[in-house]
């Protein structure tokens, strides 16, 4: 089944600097997909990138998407303590409703 | 509109007892998921559902079963809890019939199985 996996695993940062995650994944996709959880909460979609872009912004978000290498990356800049949350990748396959989420990037931003 | 509304927000049960978490959303979305989230852990696809009348098997459907009679909803059912299934249960929603659109999430149902 098609998984995201998300490195690093933990991040821990001062507030206002830049945090980058990445995801990378195996087969082929459609769209590749970015939610965020915080503690006890269920996931909400941030960002949703097609197999034929290659990058994308949503206010202080960036994500990339190279799909030679099969692998993504989400960069938040300018980080405040209220983007602590644990983040998601999802690569969706163009033909299974299979969404599948690797374990995810624990981001600590610190004030 | 209410979104992805779960019920129960917290149960507890014995080993071997039975329950249903109840899912419903109100979008008039085709696709509906559960996923249960252990600690630490990321989310494991349960059983999936493209449609009323349509469902399907995730990474972890051993032990549950669930149904689509409606659009609205997509009940999950425990046959016979085991302590292993303590979790937290998380249902999720997406007017794509593939999940190729964002996906919706619940608040969860936190279930303990002694």
């Amino acid at each position: 089944s098609q998984q995201g996996e998300e490195d690093p695993q933990a991040l821990s940062i001062q507030e206002g600097e830049n945090a980058t995650m990445n995801c990378s994944y195996k087969t082929s996709i459609n769209n590749l997909q970015w939610y965020r959880q915080n503690s006890g909460r269920g996931l909400v979609h941030l960002i949703l990138i097609r197999s034929n872009e290659r990058e994308k912004h949503s206010g202080r978000l960036r994500v990339t998407l190279d799909t030679s290498k099969k692998s993504s990356s989400l960069l938040i800049t300018a980080s405040r303590a209220a983007d602590t949350a644990s983040y998601f990748c999802a690569p969706i396959p163009s033909n299974t409703g299979k969404l599948i989420f690797g374990q995810g990037t624990t981001l600590q931003v610190k004030p | 509109n209410a979104g992805v509304t779960q019920t129960p927000k917290f149960q507890v049960l014995k080993t071997g007892q039975s329950m249903t978490l109840q899912c419903a959303q109100d979008m008039n979305h085709e696709y509906m998921s559960w996923y249960r989230q252990d600690p630490g852990m990321g989310l494991r696809l349960i059983h999936y559902s493209v449609g009323a009348g349509i469902t399907d098997q995730g990474e972890v459907p051993n032990g549950y079963n669930v149904s689509r009679s409606t659009t609205e909803d997509f009940p999950l059912r425990l046959l016979s809890a085991a302590p292993s299934q303590t979790s937290v249960y998380f249902c999720a929603s997406s007017s794509s019939g593939r999940a190729a659109g964002e996906l919706f999430f619940g608040e969860g149902s936190r279930l303990t199985v002694l």
